[in-house]
């Protein structure tokens, strides 16, 4: 099966603009969860979605949303960008009903905002 | 909601020795606990993870071990080689089904 991936994977942007990221899981996989990672701060959560519900939902204020499609690939959106917005998001997938755990990763997308 | 917390930050060993990251966890009601691997530029690759009914688990020359009563969870890595060198991430599954993530562990193995 082809593996998670994520577009775009480099985004420039200035403060105030708004952006949209895409990930689209493994054929099957119905979770979605949308992580930020900063240097020192590891992967903190923002939301998870399954079957085009969001089900779960990190400390991030509302600037940051997402939403998932009935193929289960999922955008997160991020409006009014600040400079501390800048990091790589990641997303990771899972099977979920083939009762698993393990999630898997997309390559990221690195956001700089200037 | 959980709250994991991983030590060393960072890690050097030579080669051939062994390696040992420590997590703790805050949610007694966790029940799944993998460990990340990330090399620089990559993504998170699960190398290895634990439910809580388990108290340890081997796989070649990574195993995990759990202490459910004291909220921790050790990586550890025998016969180093220079591709371990990494950053390694744990994470707990908490009551909340939310997964929380350690802010990672830079491990570097001196050839």
């Amino acid at each position: 099966k082809a593996g998670v991936t994520q577009t775009p994977r480099y985004l420039i942007k200035t403060r105030g603009q708004q952006v949209t990221l895409s990930c689209s899981p493994i054929s099957g996989h119905r979770s979605v969860s949308w992580y930020q990672q900063t240097p020192g701060q590891g992967l903190q959560f923002l939301f998870e979605y399954f079957s085009e519900t969001q089900r779960n939902k990190g400390n991030f204020p509302g600037r940051f949303s997402g939403r998932q499609f009935s193929n289960s690939r999922s955008e997160m959106n991020v409006s009014t960008l600040e400079l501390g917005d800048s990091a790589l998001y990641l997303c990771a997938t899972n099977d979920l009903q083939g009762g698993t755990d393990t999630q898997y990763f997309g390559p990221g997308t690195r956001l700089t905002v200037l | 909601g959980e709250n994991v917390e991983q030590h060393p930050s960072t890690l050097s060993v030579q080669e051939g020795d062994s390696a040992v990251i420590k997590c703790t966890y805050s949610d007694s009601a966790s029940n799944y606990f993998p460990w990340y691997k990330q090399e620089l530029g990559k993504r998170p690759q699960l190398i290895i993870d634990i439910r809580s009914n388990v108290g340890e688990k081997k796989d070649q020359r990574i195993a995990v071990t759990l202490n459910k009563t004291a909220k921790h969870f050790s990586l550890h890595i025998t016969e180093t080689q220079p591709e371990d060198s990494a950053v390694y991430f744990c994470a707990a599954r908490g009551g909340n089904n939310r997964l929380a993530f350690g802010k990672g562990n830079q491990v570097v193995v001196i050839p």
